[in-house]
């Protein structure tokens, strides 16, 4: 079975700082990609950055960045120069499982401090 | 480009009374479609997936069930609403291969009374 675990049920940065937004997960499969989505006010699901877990390299989407440890099952995101649209409720997810369906965690909420 | 529709976008229902939820995905073929439901504070917990036209999978036993009588069209129905159905339901496809994400609907915010 798949799981992803956030362990951070809320977080706040200020304005232009970083912030790192932990996720972990468990799965049997070998091949399996992790997603980051976004979820605003509006509700919307915005997909952020995804990761393959065969590529070493950590992805990267402009101020958004991944810390993806393998072996530790840790993929974390890091926003740099955090602006006030990057506040929302941010979800970690996991594509292991049958057909490819997503498993998500319970999500981090996100505030971002003029 | 690809898009997905999903309506009503609220919706609220006595306990007892029937629901239909409908999505359609347009500018792709044969795509998976999902229904998500999300809690009040909580994650995505996924209902229902389809690969296929009449192909429907369940994931959690409940209230609910799932149809798909079109290549691109996804309904969640139920005879009887309970309470507990309240929350926040999200349609989504994929083009089904690994490295595919979900695309999401604007989703619908069902309140039970």
């Amino acid at each position: 079975a798949q799981t992803v675990t956030q362990s951070q049920p809320e977080m706040s940065v200020q304005e232009a700082e970083t912030v790192t937004l932990s996720c972990t997960y468990d799965t049997s499969e070998s091949d399996y990609y992790l997603f980051w989505y976004k979820q605003p006010p509006s509700r919307q699901m915005i997909l952020v950055i995804r990761q393959e877990a065969y590529k070493q390299q950590n992805a990267t989407e402009n101020r958004f960045s991944v810390n993806f440890q393998k072996a530790a099952k840790s993929f974390s995101l890091k926003i740099s120069d955090s602006q006030l649209g990057d506040a929302a409720m941010y979800f970690c997810a996991n594509s292991g499982g049958s057909n490819y369906k997503l498993t998500f965690g319970k999500g981090t909420l996100l505030t971002v401090n003029p | 480009s690809q898009t997905i529709h999903q309506w009503p976008a609220t919706l609220v229902q006595p306990v007892g009374s029937p629901l239909s939820l409908e999505c359609t995905v347009e500018g792709t073929s044969n795509p998976n479609l999902y229904w998500y439901r999300q809690a009040a504070g909580r994650g995505l917990q996924l209902l229902f997936y389809s690969v296929g036209i009449g192909q429907i999978s369940s994931e959690v036993p409940q209230n609910l069930s799932a149809s798909r009588p079109q290549d691109r069209q996804f309904i969640l129905s139920s005879k009887k609403l309970l309470l507990s159905d309240s929350g926040f339901y999200l349609c989504a496809w994929s083009s089904g291969t690994r490295n595919s994400p979900l695309h999401f609907g604007n989703g619908t915010r069902l309140t039970v009374t």
